[in-house]
């Protein structure tokens, strides 16, 4: 299981971030982040823990290991409004996504 | 350019059968796992399952087996998510995506995703 927070986060353009994503057991580094635009795909960010997808701003940045992961957007910029989902793939099936953070912009 | 191109919004009535599609272009499908994602109204992203269009070894989220099928067709690089009986809690948007790395257990991501299927059941 896969557990995100907060839920939802307000901040200010230019703000350093921060998304939590526990799980409930080690995970090796096999953890992912994805960002969801209202009306759109996901799209891939980040994956095993650290490694920014191709075109991919270098604001967004990833760290942790074992059970606790973390991504920050380091310099909030108003196009960053979007809901943001990590997701685990050690444990198959199911490759679990955790509940979702909404980041809205003040 | 990988591009995941899906059918379109479908109405269905309960109990009534479904196929959507996803065709990919870009890329050597067969070589790719190939899975589906739900996402209810207002809801986050639930994990469908994947399949390997080269040997059609297919993995279920258990909290699918049995609602759906997924299958594919090589010869049109297209993947497919079939119901055979649908339910009004089927209603939702279902995403295709291309995963990326090792499926079988570790790092596995979904690097493409299609555009989404709109999915009404009433």
């Amino acid at each position: 299981q896969m557990t995100q927070s907060p839920s939802s986060l307000s901040a200010s353009v230019g703000d350093r971030v921060s998304i939590t994503c526990r799980a409930s057991e080690a995970i090796d580094n096999f953890l992912h982040w994805y960002q969801q635009k209202p009306g759109k795909a996901p799209k891939l960010l980040i994956y095993d823990v650290s490694t920014l997808q191709n075109g991919v701003p270098s604001r967004f940045s990833g760290s942790g290991s074992g059970t606790e992961f973390t991504l920050t957007i380091s310099g909030l910029q108003p196009e960053d409004s979007a809901i943001y989902y990590c997701q685990q793939s050690y444990f198959t099936p199911p490759k679990t996504f955790g509940q979702g953070t909404k980041v809205e912009i003040k | 350019e990988v591009q995941l191109v899906q059918s379109g919004a479908e109405v269905k009535k309960p109990g009534e059968s479904l196929k959507i599609s996803c065709q990919a272009f870009g890329y050597s499908f067969s070589t790719y796992w190939i899975g589906w994602v739900r996402q209810k109204p207002g809801e986050g992203l639930e994990w469908m399952g994947i399949i390997y269009p080269d040997d059609s070894d297919v993995r279920y989220n258990p909290s699918f087996r049995g609602a759906v099928s997924f299958s594919v067709d090589k010869s049109t690089n297209t993947a497919y998510l079939q119901w055979t009986s649908l339910r009004t809690s089927d209603t939702a948007m279902y995403f295709c995506a291309r995963h990326r790395g090792y499926c079988s257990g570790g790092s596995c991501y979904l690097d493409n995703w299609g555009q989404g299927t709109l999915l009404t059941v009433s």
